[in-house]
This record gives structure tokens, sequence and C-alpha cells, in this order.
């Protein structure tokens, strides 16, 4: 099994100030291909998971360009240029070079 | 438009099997590099994932669990079943399914379905 681990666990943040939120693996995530299988996932309150990051640093479709994924290997960084009061919720990594595991959440709330 | 839709029963007793169906819409699990996904959320708690199966009829699941899970497709009518035998109450929470795309460059999970309780208790 590939653990995760993200920190902080709580992100208390001021709308219009950066954030940022590691993610570190037990292993490696870089692929021979130079794909990071590493992918980022926010869960507002309320609501499903929705894919923010892909394969390390690709943004989804739809996802503002404040959310940046960054990293390689096995540490990871989510960062959000400046937050809005809808960027509230947990935010997941998971990897998925080896079946899937996820990190515990970041819970970011507003200040 | 693609949409993933869980159900299950609400409650299940201690040591019963829960049965969960995914009915999805908008893609076809036939598909190279498509699969569909079950992940698990106790109340509070972190994401956890369960299972997967692909276009191909091959399937993963999480080892801690590995015992207890069974996976399924019918392609026909769109659906995925997991099975999760011997039900304890730490295995309540809710349940989602979600695609799965594992084709070149394109590596994610989503959409998401909405989720389904389930609670167990005797």
């Amino acid at each position: 099994d590939i653990v995760m681990s993200q920190s902080p666990l709580s992100l208390p943040v001021t709308p219009g100030e950066p954030a940022s939120i590691s993610c570190r693996s037990g292993r490696s995530l870089l692929h021979r291909n130079g794909n990071n299988y590493l992918e980022w996932y926010l869960q507002k309150p309320g609501q499903s998971p929705q894919l923010l990051i892909y394969l390390g640093s690709n943004r989804a479709s739809g996802v503002p360009d404040r959310f940046s994924g960054s990293g390689s290997g096995t540490d990871f960084t989510l960062k959000i240029s400046r937050v809005e009061a809808e960027d509230v919720g947990i935010y997941y990594c998971m990897q998925s070079l080896e079946a899937y595991s996820f990190g515990q959440g970041t819970k970011l709330e507003i200040k | 438009q693609i949409t993933l839709k869980e159900s299950s029963p609400t409650f299940v007793k201690p040591t019963e099997t829960l049965t969960l169906t995914c009915s999805f819409s908008g893609f076809s699990l036939t598909t190279p590099g498509v699969g569909v996904g079950w992940i698990r959320q106790a109340p509070g708690k972190a994401l956890e994932w369960l299972a997967i199966i692909y276009w191909d009829d091959s399937k993963r699941y999480n080892p801690s669990l590995k015992n207890r899970l069974t996976v399924a497709k019918d392609t026909s009518n769109n659906h995925v079943v997991l099975t999760m035998t011997d039900m304890d109450p730490v295995d309540a929470g809710t349940y989602f399914c979600a695609r799965r795309l594992v084709i070149v460059d394109s590596y994610w999970f989503g959409p998401w379905g909405q989720g389904t309780p389930v609670t167990v208790s005797s």
C-alpha cells in the first residue's frame, strides 16, 4: 500500500490570501513514462468530491487558474493563489500509481 | 451528460452482506480506458477507496478489504454492483461511485455520484 500524508489538516485562510497544502507519498509516484500519478480533489460541504488536478500538475476542465499543482516523486503541493469563499471544503490528494489511496484530507476554512 | 447514481439499502444488520448498485449514463464501460470505482466515507472521516472495475473486466480491490469485496459490471444495463460481506458498524458511511479514466494524459475520477448513506445496526 502507498500511504499518503497531508499537511496541514486544518487551514484557516483570509479571503484574498494564498494557501498551500502539502501531500507526501510513502513511495515515489513518478512513473518511468514521466507522469506523476497524483490527483487532487475538493469536497465542498454537503457535496461529492470533484477533480481539481490530475497527473500532478494538470488543472481539470473548468477549474479556476488560481489553483495549481506541483511536485514530483514523493512531495506534492496544491496552491491557491488567492482564496475565495467558494474554496471552502476538504482537499484530498490521491495516488493512482498502485491501485488508489487518499490522504487524510485538509479542511480549508475562511477566517 | 455523464451521470452516476448509487443505490443501496439504507440499513443493514451486522454480519449481513451489503449490495450497492451504481447506475450510470453518458458513457460505456466497454470503452477502452474507462472504469467505475467505489469510494466510501465514514462520518467525519476521509475518503477511502474500495474497488474498481475496468472496461476489460479487470478488477482491483483495497487490500485491507479484499476478502470482503466483489465488484461486477452489467454493461447491457449500465450498472456496476459492489458487494461487501460481513458488515460491521464501522462500515457505516456514505458510499460513492465514480467514473475512472485511465487514458493517455487523462487519469482521474470524475464525475462522482451523489453518494448513498449506509447505516449498520442491529
